[in-house]
């Protein structure tokens, strides 16, 4: 069974400050991808990042910033010198054989002024 | 690029009612998947067409139920709805079986069981 787990339900920054969410997760299959999306307020799921299960490379995309680490099974994302328009709540995702996603639970995150 | 669009925005049903959803996949994808996100229990995975078959479901009883048509668009009928189903409904569509494309959602459909 596939299981993806945020321990952050919440996380209150202040404008500017660098936040860590964190994820880990489980499967069994040796071919997997690893997701985050974003969802605003409005609902809608946005697209972050995708990684497969191959590719430990870390990235970085703007302020975002992606930590995969196979040995801890933790796939973790960074947003340096957050800003206001970053609040949503973030979710990591699981996708293995089936293409289901299996998602955590979600970290909200606010960024106040 | 026109996104994944999902009707109704919004939907009000009481309790024994039917529902219907309809969601339109990207153009050029040909799969599209439905997930159910509902207070307290997350984003769950509900069902997932490709090329007109269902090619696999989640853990919902079976008056969840869709459909997709020739053009690729997607139909999520729930029957007998239970207060339970309230929800935000999530469609998202992929390049399609055999890929490894990622899933682009849709905005949603809250539906609302009076």
């Amino acid at each position: 069974a596939q299981k993806v787990t945020q321990a952050q339900t919440e996380i209150s920054v202040v404008e500017k400050e660098d936040v860590t969410l964190d994820c880990v997760y489980e499967t069994r299959d040796t071919t997997y991808y690893l997701f985050w999306y974003k969802q605003p307020p409005s609902g809608e799921l946005v697209f972050l990042i995708r990684r497969n299960s191959f590719d430990e490379q870390n990235e970085i995309s703007g302020r975002y910033s992606w930590n995969f680490q196979k040995s801890t099974s933790s796939f973790n994302f960074t947003i340096t010198a957050s800003q206001v328009v970053d609040s949503a709540v973030y979710f990591c995702a699981l996708e293995t054989s089936g293409s289901r996603l299996t998602f955590g639970e979600g970290t909200q995150l606010t960024v106040n002024p | 690029e026109a996104g994944v669009t999902q009707s109704p925005t919004h939907l009000i049903k009481t309790r024994g009612q039917q529902a219907t959803l309809r969601c339109s996949p990207i153009s050029g994808h040909t799969s599209v998947y439905w997930y159910q996100q509902a207070l307290g229990l997350g984003l769950q995975f509900l069902l997932w067409y490709d090329e007109g078959e269902e090619r696999n479901r989640g853990n919902f009883p079976p008056r969840f139920s869709g459909r997709q048509f020739p053009n690729y668009s997607s139909e999520l009928n729930v029957n007998a709805l239970e207060l339970e189903d309230s929800a935000l409904y999530l469609c998202a569509s992929s390049l399609g079986q055999g890929t490894t494309d990622t899933q682009y959602f849709g905005p949603g459909t809250r539906l609302t069981v009076l």
